[in-house]
């Protein structure tokens, strides 16, 4: 059973258009991450939560923003798309920060801008 | 520089043939390592963790060198299944984030 799941796996949205990525776990990891990636890329992270402590990456852009209502579920916000913003954003999570614990991700969701 | 460096590739890889590559990182204070497999277009999945002591999973040989701060993986015996894009995680120590690598991209033929 999947333990990070992420919906949809599939989002076409308008330019300007608010969209909304969900990503939920049943892992109990303190940790989520959101990742953005790009055809040929490296998943750039955006943001991630430490248990309820947020923490924004400086080149994050401010149309990003996520919430974190409980443990479980952590959600992605795109306040205005453009057609740059098109990628694959992927969900991740892990126990906690410390050496040695790795990140298990969601199958992403694979984002569209006309 | 890059946190995180990878040759892009591709490495073309006969079936059965060994294959090997590398991943630099820049930051001497990073904590620990992680070799990820990620199929087009899909996530990445965990394909081993790498220990100071270097380890073995299968076919698969991870070592670490931190001196020369860079991290490598081995596969032995190549099969189909292994052509992927091969992504160097390493946990920094700020704040334990993941950092990650472009990737790797290895083609196994018959």
């Amino acid at each position: 059973d999947a333990m990070v799941i992420q919906n949809p796996r599939y989002q076409v949205t308008q330019f300007g258009k608010p969209v909304t990525l969900s990503c939920s776990q049943t892992l109990n990891h303190n940790v989520m991450y959101w990742y953005q990636q790009k055809s040929s890329q490296a998943p750039k992270l955006l943001f991630h939560y430490y248990d309820k402590d947020f923490n924004n990456e400086a080149d994050t852009p401010d149309n990003f923003q996520s919430r974190r209502p409980n443990t479980s579920f952590c959600f992605l916000d795109i306040r205005s798309p453009g057609l740059g913003d098109a990628a694959m954003y992927l969900c991740a999570t892990s126990r906690d920060r410390g050496p040695g614990t790795e990140a298990f991700f969601g199958q992403g969701t694979r984002l569209t801008v006309v | 520089r890059k946190e995180v460096e990878q040759d892009p590739g591709p490495f073309n890889v006969p079936e059965g043939a060994t294959v090997a590559f590398n991943c630099t990182y820049s930051n001497s204070a990073s904590q620990s390592f992680f070799w990820y497999r990620q199929d087009c277009r899909k996530e990445p999945k965990l394909l081993m963790s790498v220990y100071s002591s270097g380890n073995e999973d299968g076919r698969f040989t991870a070592q670490l060198n931190r001196a020369s701060q860079y991290i490598s993986l081995l596969i032995r015996d190549s099969k189909l299944s292994d052509s992927a894009t091969y992504l160097c995680v390493v946990r920094g120590p700020a704040e334990g984030k993941l950092q990650f690598g472009a990737g790797t991209q290895v083609v196994v033929t018959p």
